[in-house]
């Protein structure tokens, strides 16, 4: 079985300060994990994916994810937000031989100005 | 290469009724899989699709089933309408694999009255 759980439904940051969104999974085996934002009205963009090569793995936009296993996170970062990165963000779990996606019930990322 | 597409973007029907959504691939993918999206609920797995076949099912009724042609493209189909069944819907395509990276369409709306 797999799921994920994003540990925040709401996080408002200030333009230019840093951006963390948590998520920790469950998984009977080697997760693939992925990052997707959902602007209003669209569907959804991939930000970033990891599988099992580097923990640390970057994505479009200035987005990073480390995946620590001993803690089963995949939590989110970006150093400085942006107004455009107003959204809502989902973690997302599959694993080989298992080609649906599990995910999370997202987080809503507020930017103030 | 083009991107998922998916008609109507938008689609009012009433209850009782049926509908058909369609999905169209990138090219090159085998495999397309088909997620609701509700506030209440969040994203859910309907169903995937690889090679024509079904491989994959998620935990809706039998009003909802799909298709898949030999060029890839996908519908998938909503018997008797409920209110219930008002959410974006959403198709992803990949190459096929558990792990792979799934894209998607910007969704079909879906306002059942």
């Amino acid at each position: 079985a797999q799921s994920v759980t994003q540990l925040d439904s709401h996080v408002s940051v200030s333009e230019g300060t840093p951006v963390l969104l948590r998520c920790n999974y469950s998984s009977s085996y080697s997760p693939s994990l992925f990052w997707y934002v959902q602007h209003p009205n669209k569907g959804l963009q991939l930000l970033l994916k990891y599988t099992s090569a580097a923990t640390l793995v970057k994505g479009i936009n200035g987005f990073e994810a480390e995946f620590k296993k001993s803690e089963t996170s995949f939590h989110l970062t970006k150093p400085s937000a942006h107004m455009s990165d107003a959204a809502e963000y989902f973690c997302v779990v599959s694993t080989l031989g298992n080609e649906k996606l599990t995910f999370g019930t997202g987080t809503r990322l507020t930017i103030i100005p | 290469k083009a991107g998922v597409t998916q008609t109507p973007r938008y689609l009012i029907k009433t209850r009782g009724q049926q509908v058909t959504l369609s999905c169209s691939p990138i090219s090159g993918h085998r495999s397309v899989s088909w997620y609701q999206q509700t506030p209440g609920q969040g994203l859910q797995f309907l169903f995937e699709y690889f090679s024509e076949t079904q491989r994959n099912k998620g935990n809706f009724p039998g009003r909802f089933s799909g298709r898949q042609f030999s060029n890839s493209r996908s519908e998938m189909n909503v018997s008797t309408l409920e209110l219930g069944d008002s959410a974006l819907y959403l198709c992803a395509s990949h190459g096929g694999s558990g792990g792979d990276t799934q894209y998607f369409g910007p969704g079909t709306r879906l306002t059942v009255l």
